[in-house]
């Protein structure tokens, strides 16, 4: 089935630790999003790439890193930067080519808790 | 800028009644809309979208929602609510000058009890 894989599912991270948060899809969309959803704060975009190779900052960059080496997969480093890294991380896809009216597909997400 | 506003935190119906969860939203040029649905620890899932044509959109689990554009609105209905129905739902909103990114409304919590 086609989707997006985004694991671990949880994960734990200790203070001044970096953190990859994995994002894999199989739809062959071009574009892929990471957002942070924190209660009653809906999702805030942290970075974005529309191609291969190139990548932008979203809303709220500040604390983390992204990659795009290949179509497929979008990580996300979470570094020792961001004070306040609690949170659920979503990734998202779409196709760009069928249009600014495609939705987005979402993974499951995955949960970081600082300890 | 793009925004969108879900001025309803909460949203409580009894089973059986209709539900409306609200949203409007500000931008410039014409706007593309969404409607999702966040079961917990879930990812989102998508339930329809308004491009352009009637006002009305029909998407999955049998709920509709009415673009209105003097009034920037774009409610999410169902004429007959479920327990199953109880989730988180988010509005969202692209336009063709922002390179395509949506901007999301803050999430309404619906729940449908028995």
């Amino acid at each position: 089935d086609g989707g997006i894989t985004q694991s671990p599912k949880y994960l734990f991270r200790k203070e001044g630790q970096n953190v990859t948060l994995s994002c894999e899809q199989n739809l062959n969309h071009d574009a892929m999003y990471w957002y942070r959803q924190d209660p009653g704060q809906g999702l805030r975009l942290i970075y974005y790439s529309q191609i291969v190779n190139d990548f932008q900052k979203g809303d709220i960059a500040e604390g983390y890193s992204v990659s795009r080496e290949k179509k497929e997969s979008f990580p996300l480093t979470v570094t020792s930067a961001q004070k306040n890294p609690t949170a659920f991380y979503l990734c998202a896809s779409s196709d760009p080519l069928q249009g600014l009216y495609t939705e987005a597909f979402f993974g499951q997400g995955t949960r970081l808790t600082v300890v | 800028a793009q925004s969108v506003a879900q001025p309803e935190d909460q949203v409580n119906v009894a089973e059986g009644n209709p539900l409306t969860v609200k949203c409007t939203y500000s931008v410039s040029g014409n706007p593309y809309l969404f409607w999702y649905v966040q079961y917990p620890n879930r990812g989102l899932q998508f339930l329809l979208k308004y491009i352009t044509g009637d006002n009305l959109v029909k998407g999955s689990y049998g709920f509709e929602a009415e673009f209105n554009k003097s009034q920037t609105s774009f409610h999410l209905k169902k004429p007959s609510a479920l327990v199953s129905d109880s989730a988180l739902y988010f509005c969202a909103v692209r336009v063709n000058t922002n390179a395509g990114k949506s901007t999301f409304g803050d999430g309404t919590t619906l729940t449908v009890k028995p």
